[in-house]
């Protein structure tokens, strides 16, 4: 079964420092891997996505994310972090021939001033 | 247009009250799907429509009822509800096939309260 665990409920970080969510799975196979956001009483955005190739993914508003296989890890980053930043971040994990998509449980991420 | 459009907003309703959710798409894409979001929860799977045909009905109770009218539209039919079913449900589209590397595009959501 496929897993996706984001370790942590909340990041603090203050504007201008870098940021780090987590997020690793637990698969067999070559899986897909995703960053939604989720602004409040908003719905989901896409972020970024990793299909293959290169394992630095850029995606939206200046948001990277590196897909390490032997750590089995999608961490999100951001070298210099913004207070509009705050939000909700799930990350989700996908495979070829599956319809549906396992998300974490999300992370908050808090950008102080 | 990279948009998808949900409405109502917010529907209050009673247990016996029969309501619609509605969403709209334009950007051709032929995989819709519902979820169900509790507060600070990520979104639970309810129903995947693939070329306008149900292909994933996660066990969801009988009195939600999907329905994909055409390639742009999705509905959710409710009826009977209970206060648990109180959630914010969105709507998310793709490209077909659903789910694998297509990224899905949600709409904002409606907040359904059960009274």
């Amino acid at each position: 079964a496929q897993s996706v665990a984001q370790p942590e409920d909340q990041v603090n970080v203050a504007e201008g420092n870098p940021l780090t969510v987590k997020c690793t799975y637990s698969v067999s196979g070559n899986p897909y891997l995703f960053w939604y956001v989720q602004y409040p009483n908003r719905g989901l955005q896409f972020l970024l996505k990793y299909i293959t190739g290169d394992n630095l993914v850029k995606g939206s508003y200046g948001f990277e994310a590196e897909f390490n296989k032997s750590q089995t890890s999608f961490h999100l980053k951001k070298p210099s972090a913004l207070v509009s930043d705050s939000a909700l971040y799930f990350c989700a994990v996908g495979f070829r021939g599956y319809s549906t998509l396992t998300f974490g449980k999300g992370t908050m991420l808090l950008v102080s001033p | 247009d990279t948009e998808v459009t949900q409405t109502p907003k917010h529907l209050v309703m009673g247990m016996t009250n029969k309501k619609s959710l509605k969403c709209e798409q334009h950007m051709g894409h032929r995989a819709m799907y519902w979820y169900k979001q509790k507060a600070k929860k990520p979104p639970e799977l309810m129903f995947v429509y693939s070329y306008e045909k149900l292909s994933i009905n996660e066990s969801v109770p009988s009195r939600f009822s999907p329905e994909c009218p055409n390639s742009s539209l999705l509905n959710l039919h409710l009826h009977a509800l209970q206060p648990e079913d109180s959630a914010l449900y969105l709507c998310a589209s793709s490209q077909a096939p659903a789910g694998g590397y297509n990224e899905q595009f949600f709409g904002p959501g409606t907040r359904l309260t059960v009274l």
